[in-house]
């Protein structure tokens, strides 16, 4: 069974730049979760997305999307670059349907995002 | 509004003694608990869970936690300590009336076991 994996693994941007990050959700998973992760802070929910579509959103501006594929993996952009957009960037995957809030999520090993 | 706090920055143990990592929730309807740890550089790595039923829910590597709806608390234990356990431990939990199923995390403690 292959677990959640996320690509790059560290990336360095400018203020103002475009980032697109990549995840692969687990084998047989079907939702996809993306947290922000600051330094000394416990993740913050962005979004999720189950079958294609987005059906949860964090407080986070309209700057982050995403999308979701029909292999179920799945990319978070961020437009318009801010520095305090440096974090940790988590993926988790789960399996069930929508609004199961019972499900667990597993997580890749993140995206270290540096913005200058 | 859902929130967790973990009152410990920091958890200082020595290897071979319990140890107790504090965790207590504020949401609406039911709770659903869960505990994660990670390691540097790394992401994070699903312990356990309570959805319902028994207050003791036992999880990976020997830890399990217990939870205690008078005192809207769910520490995680473990019997004994091992030096590779020291890592950033983290509480999250789920409302059961709020609509999606995002994790809500604590800040997290640190788990210090020394030899």
């Amino acid at each position: 069974e292959t677990g959640v994996t996320q690509s790059p693994t560290h990336l360095i941007k400018t203020r103002g730049q475009q980032v697109t990050l990549r995840c692969s959700s687990q084998s047989g998973h079907n939702t996809v979760s993306w947290y922000q992760q600051a330094l000394g802070q416990g993740p913050q929910f962005i979004f999720q997305y189950y079958r294609e579509e987005e059906n949860g959103r964090g407080n986070f501006p309209p700057r982050f999307s995403g999308l979701q594929f029909p292999n179920y993996s799945s990319e978070l952009n961020v437009n318009a670059l801010e520095l305090d957009d440096s974090a940790l960037y988590l993926c988790a995957s789960s399996l069930g349907a929508s609004g199961s809030v019972t499900d667990t999520q597993y997580f890749g090993p993140g995206t270290r995002l540096t913005v200058l | 509004a859902q929130s967790v706090a973990q009152p410990e920055d920091q958890v200082n143990v020595a290897e071979g003694n319990p140890l107790t990592v504090k965790c207590t929730y504020s949401v609406s309807g039911n709770p659903y608990l869960f505990w994660y740890v990670q390691y540097p550089n790394r992401g994070l790595q699903f312990l356990l869970k309570y959805i319902t039923g028994d207050n003791l829910v036992k999880g990976s590597y020997g830890f399990e936690a217990e939870f205690n709806k008078s005192q809207t608390s769910f520490h995680l234990k473990k019997p004994s300590a091992l030096v590779s356990d020291s890592a950033l431990y983290f509480c999250a939990v789920r409302d059961g009336q709020q609509a999606g199923t995002a994790l809500i995390f604590g800040k997290g403690t640190t788990l210090s076991v020394s030899s």
